[in-house]
């Protein structure tokens, strides 16, 4: 079975931007989360999409957002990028919520 | 607020001895336990899980304790291989917190041959 796959792997965005990022979870998977990980804080859970509906949200703010198809695949937006917003940002899907999690090898942005 | 810390950021150990990884929580309400391993340019792969009905769950190498009273989980690797240096990352959930996963800061486990 093919694994989560992320794109792009590598971004670089100036303040103020906007960027896209796309996720396609493990096939048959339906719950799909999304991550912030920053140097010294772990992983910050931002948003979890099941059959195209966001269910679960972390606690950021609402430059933050996403949405997922109905092939499970999900997007997450940043809208007027920050500095602060630099990270690798992960994917991950389930069967459903509230268990383990397989991961996606991220996608490493970086806001001049 | 950290909810699931892991206060040791990095940890060497001879390979064929034991590595001990730990973490602490502060939310009684946790009751799922699971331990992640991050290879560089990877994305974090899953160990091994424990639910707070036990105290001790053993997968081939890897051995999750978890100790309630204390808030404190640990895992085990024996013996410690080279391959298995990554960063070692405990997370924790609960149906009381909406069953949403909380991360620690990862461990960075180097097994020197």
């Amino acid at each position: 079975k093919a694994g989560v796959t992320q794109t792009p792997r590598y971004l670089i965005k100036t303040r103020g931007q906007q960027v896209t990022l796309s996720c396609s979870p493990i096939s048959g998977h339906r719950s799909v989360s999304w991550y912030q990980q920053t140097p010294g804080q772990g992983l910050q859970f931002l948003f979890e999409y099941f059959s195209e509906t966001q269910r679960n949200k972390g606690n950021f703010p609402g430059r933050f957002s996403g949405r997922q198809f109905s092939n499970s695949r999900s997007e997450m937006n940043v809208s007027t990028l920050e500095l602060g917003d630099s990270a690798l940002y992960l994917c991950a899907s389930s069967l459903r919520w509230g268990i383990e999690q397989y991961f996606g090898p991220g996608t490493r942005l970086t806001v001049t | 607020d950290q909810q699931v810390k892991q206060n040791s950021p990095s940890l060497s150990v001879q390979e064929g001895r034991i590595s001990i990884l730990n973490c602490d929580y502060t939310n009684s309400m946790f009751d799922y336990f699971l331990w992640y391993k991050k290879y560089p340019a990877e994305g974090p792969t899953f160990l091994i899980s424990i639910s707070s009905i036990k105290d001790k769950n053993e997968d081939g190498r890897f051995t999750v304790f978890l100790n309630k009273s204390a808030k404190h989980l640990s895992l085990h690797i024996v013996p410690s291989q080279p391959g298995d240096s990554a960063v070692y990352f405990c997370a924790a959930s609960g149906s009381g917190t909406g069953n949403q996963f909380y991360f620690g800061t990862g461990t960075s486990l180097t097994v020197i041959p």
